[in-house]
């Protein structure tokens, strides 16, 4: 078992706020990193698939970095929106399997 | 992206009882599904992985005899959770494995045992 930690566990930022989030993992036995945005009574949504050292990919307002050597993904969020309320989930892969974390809580007040 | 369903989304049943969810790929084929379940605030974790046509591949600790998997088709795979117990309420929820091996998740099914 993988222990994915994921922090702060909740957020609530005001509406044009900046915000970010991490994800520790171990760095061994790493193949991908996945990010996935869960909204209440949806199904989760994939936004990042990552895979090398030092990958930065952005969607929008929203966008990733991963640190495969030190173990940690950051996601940020530029100028929150209400409707960036959600829980994001990181969940390494191993080739084998998803690890997923606990997940962060964010809520976007207007 | 993907479309998965699941079915139901929630189920209350007497203790003893037999459950079934199914979890369907709308708009592409999955070989393979997986099964996750979610305790209060915990993580997905990972019961077993579903692949059309033969056996699920169950994680350690997941009774293959009381969640069984049938995926008999490349779009619909399948959960009994039998003879349920109040210990066994959870959320349930499957995924699609894509092409770049990011999961299509279904909405999940809220499962409570009297």
């Amino acid at each position: 078992i993988l222990n994915v930690e994921q922090s702060p566990q909740s957020l609530h930022v005001q509406e044009g706020d900046s915000t970010n989030f991490t994800c520790s993992f171990p760095s061994s036995n790493f193949y991908a990193l996945h990010w996935y945005r869960w909204e209440t009574a949806k199904s989760p949504e994939a936004l990042f698939v990552m895979t090398l050292n030092g990958d930065e990919k952005k969607k929008g307002r929203i966008s990733a970095t991963l640190n495969t050597k030190e173990g940690y993904s950051y996601l940020y969020i530029k100028g929150s929106q209400p409707e960036d309320s959600a829980t994001y989930l990181c969940a390494p892969y191993t080739g084998n399997q998803f690890y997923f974390g606990t997940g962060t809580s964010l809520t976007v007040i207007p | 992206g993907a479309v998965v369903s699941q079915h139901p989304s929630w189920v209350i049943c007497k203790s003893g009882t037999s459950v079934k969810i199914e979890c369907r790929s709308l708009d592409f084929q999955a070989t393979t599904m997986f099964w996750y379940r979610q305790f209060p605030k915990q993580s997905l974790m990972l019961m077993a992985t579903s692949n059309e046509g033969s056996k699920a591949t169950y994680e350690q600790g997941v009774e293959k005899d009381k969640f069984l998997i049938n995926h008999a088709s490349l779009t619909l795979s399948t959960l009994t959770v039998t003879s349920a117990h109040p210990e066994d309420s959870s959320f349930y929820i499957c995924s699609g494995a894509g092409a770049y091996n990011e999961q299509f998740f279904g909405p999940g099914t809220r499962l409570t045992v009297l």
